[in-house]
Parts: C-alpha cells; structure tokens; sequence
C-alpha cells in the first residue's frame, strides 16, 4: 500500500536558521506530491506542489521542494525562517493507484526558536 | 480564507449523542471531503462526495455517515459518540472529481472541534 513517512514529528530551529522538513513516498508509479501548512487553529492550506516537469518547487512565503525520484522523497525547505513559519506542515502523495485521492504523512510540527 | 465554510466551530457534548457538522463548500466547487484529526491518529480521511453522490470512502465508523445535498453543502452525521471521537473535524473542497485530479488542491475549512465527555 501507499504511504508516506514524515521522519520529524517535530524540528525545532531557530529564527533566521534554514530548515529541511524531510518526506518519503512508497510507490512505483507517478505520482503527484504536495506540502499543505497548517497554522495554528487554522485548516489546512497548499504550500507548494509537484506534478511534472522542473524537480525543484517553488510555493508561498519562501518554501520550496525538491522531488527526487530515485530516492522517493519531496523534502521540503526554507533558507531563512520567521517566527511566522510555526506550523505543522503535512506532506501529502496521490497516485492513480488511488484513483488520486490523498495519502497523507503523519505531519511535523516547525517550532522556531527566538 | 479559504472560502470553505464549517459551523460549528465549537461542539461539547455527551457520549451516546448524536451531532451533525456543517460545510459549505467554496463557490464553484463540487467535490467535498471529510477528515477527522486528532492527536492520536493524525489526519484521517473519512468520506468525498461528488455532486451528490458518494465517490470514496476512507476510515469511516459505520456510526458516522455523510450527505451532499443538491445546493452542495455537506453534513456529516456523528452517532452513539464516544469519547475516542472527540477530534477536530475538517471538511475540503476542490471542483475536481477524482480525488485530486490534475493538481487541483483541497480548500480547507477551519474545522469543528468536537469533545465529547
């Protein structure tokens, strides 16, 4: 089956710091791979997605991705951190397999440290 | 804002009840999700309807059940409540029919928390 792994539950990093918040896929076929954030007593909102072509992402506030089909991953990262990026990020992974629908990873909480 | 529409926001009620959250999908969009989050199993999906009709279904108890009705506002229903379903609820939606379909995202709602006691 499907999944995705989100290695952090959480990544504490200090303000103005670059972060990697890490994710790897199970699957052997294309796939679609997108970041969502989620900010504190807020829903969920697209941070950045990847469907075809470049293999490195660009979405909102700074973020960007890198898909890397060989080692199945879409590691997520910010070169400079606010203290507005405290969130819990969530990667997520659709396949045909799936007839598209979400698979989500457990998520990691960004805390930034002062 | 996300255009999606949850109400309550808040919900506090007994085990053995029943309760019904409300969502409102953004204009345009025929494709609403059910997902229940907590701190134990993490994000869950539930249920997607499609213009009306049911089009997956994901870790639902037989307890809650779902309807998309024809003005496409979406009510799941939540039944005998236990205390394990206290969890935040959120509702999506996207104007694409299968799943996520070619990169089209999900629209989130801010959610209903639920507590049951």
């Amino acid at each position: 089956a499907q999944s995705v792994t989100q290695l952090d539950s959480q990544v504490p990093v200090f303000e103005e710091a670059p972060v990697e918040l890490r994710c790897n896929y199970s699957s052997s076929v294309s796939v679609y791979l997108f970041w969502y954030v989620q900010y504190p007593n807020q829903g969920l909102q697209l941070l950045l997605k990847y469907l075809s072509g470049s293999t490195l992402v660009k979405g909102i506030n700074g973020f960007e991705a890198e898909f890397n089909k060989s080692q199945t991953s879409f590691h997520l990262r910010k070169p400079s951190v606010h203290i507005s990026d405290t969130a819990e990020y969530f990667c997520a992974v659709s396949e045909i397999r799936s007839n598209y629908q979400l698979i989500w990873g457990a998520g990691t909480k960004l805390i930034i440290k002062p | 804002d996300s255009g999606v529409t949850q109400t309550p926001k808040h919900l506090i009620t007994a085990t053995g009840q029943r309760v019904t959250l409300r969502c409102s999908p953004r204009s345009g969009d025929l494709s609403v999700y059910w997902y229940q989050q907590s701190l134990d199993q993490g994000l869950q999906f539930l249920i997607q309807y499609y213009n009306g009709e049911e089009r997956a279904k994901g870790n639902i108890l037989e307890r809650f059940s779902a309807q998309q009705f024809p003005d496409l506002h979406s009510e799941l229903n939540l039944s005998s409540l236990e205390l394990g379903d206290s969890a935040l609820y959120f509702c999506a939606s996207s104007p694409v029919q299968g799943g996520i379909g070619v990169g089209s995202p999900l629209h989130f709602g801010n959610g209903t928390r639920l507590t049951v006691t």
